[in-house]
Parts: C-alpha cells; structure tokens; sequence
C-alpha cells in the first residue's frame, strides 16, 4: 500500500517570501500521479499542482512549483512571493495509475500554512 | 467551467438514522469517488466506483455505506444507520479517465448529533 507523509504539520512564511513543503512518499509502483491540494478555511480542495511520475520536468503552475525527486520519493511544494490568499491547509496526494481499476488517491496529514502580513 | 456538485452542504442527522449523500459528477466523467476527511484529519479514500459497480473499495467502507448510480447523472452515497464517528466532511470526485487528475466537490459536511 502507498503511504504519503509530510513531516511539517505547520509552518509559516513572511508575505511575499518564498515557503517550500515538504512531502515524501512510498510506493513500488513506477508510473503514478503526484498532487498538491489546497484545503482553505472552506475545506473545498483545491488542486494546486500536479506533476505525472514519467516526466522528469518539475511541474509549474505560476507562482508555484514542485521538486520530485523520484530516486528519493520526494515532492515538494515551493510557494514564490507568498500572497495572504496562500494561508490554508496543504495537503501532497499520491494517485495510483489505474491500470486494473479506477484508481484513488492516498493523501498526506496535511501541511497547516500560516503567511503573516 | 464544469464542476462536481454536491448537496447538501451541510446535514446534521440523528444518531442511527440513515443518510443520503448527493454528488452531481462532470457530464462526461466515467469514474467516480467518495472521500471522507474528519475534521482535523487527512481525507481517505472510501470507494471508486466505474461501469456501474464498485471499483475498489476500502476498509472504512462497510455494511453500513453503500453507493448508486441510480439515473446516470448523480451519484449518491448512502450511510444506513448512522454513527457519532460518521461526523466528518465526505467529498465526491470524478475523473474523465483512467489516469487523469480526479476532480472535487466541495464536500458536504455531515454531523450526527
């Protein structure tokens, strides 16, 4: 079974300062997803960014980006020029291939990220 | 831009009731989740659900849930009889494909009373 962890229940950045998350995780699978979810105050989920295990490109989506490092199951979340709106539960998901069935995501414990103004 | 729909957003239910959750996937989206998170707590898997039968499901998913289909466009999760420790936030999510992203709803929290 996967197992995703992010070691970093809580952390916080000065505004328009640079933050990364970490997350690692566990498989034996080769081919799989990586995401990192925003959970705000709301608890909608929100996908921040996703980044397929195949590619070796690290995923960017504006201000923010992710390091994986497959060899070390490794994948983190660098959030640049951090906004007040970035405030919100972090969460890093492990999404199976689905070759034989749906599929499903494993999510971390969550990353609780506080941006003081 | 489509989304998943959920409703209620929010149902507060009696202690061994039976409940009924609703999800309104994307149109063309073929597979289908439940999540469930309690409060403070990483969301888990529950069920994956495709051609109108489970895909896989977990072992929080017990006798006492179960989910349909039952007109081709919702998808509905149903809690027979209801515990304290059902009380947490339960999201719906579907995907267009076998390996693509899954696409959430906004939850709908239920608190059993």
């Amino acid at each position: 079974a996967q197992t995703v962890t992010q070691s970093q229940p809580e952390m916080s950045v000065q505004e328009a300062e640079t933050v990364t998350l970490s997350c690692t995780y566990d498989t034996s699978e080769s081919d799989y997803y990586l995401f990192w979810y925003k959970q705000p105050p709301s608890r909608q989920m929100i996908l921040v960014i996703r980044q397929e295990a195949y590619k070796q490109q690290n995923a960017t989506e504006n201000r923010f980006s992710v390091n994986f490092q497959k060899a070390a199951k490794s994948f983190s979340l660098k959030i640049s020029d951090s906004q007040l709106g970035d405030a919100a539960m972090y969460f890093c998901a492990y999404r199976t291939y689905g070759y034989t069935n749906a599929g499903k995501s494993t999510f971390g414990d969550g990353t609780t990220l506080t941006v003081k103004p | 831009e489509p989304e998943v729909t959920q409703t209620p957003s929010h149902q507060v239910t009696q202690m061994g009731q039976e409940v009924i959750l609703r999800c309104v996937p994307i149109s063309n989206h073929l597979y289908f989740y439940w999540y469930r998170q309690i409060l403070g707590q990483k969301v888990e898997f529950l069920v994956s659900f495709y051609n109108n039968e489970i895909s896989e499901k977990s072992e929080i998913f017990d006798d006492q849930f179960s989910v349909e289909r039952p007109d081709g466009s919702n998808f509905t999760l149903k809690i027979r009889s209801t515990k304290l420790e059902d009380s947490a936030m339960y999201f719906c999510a579907s995907n267009p494909r076998q390996n693509t992203e899954a696409f959430f709803g906004q939850g709908t929290r239920l608190t059993v009373v």
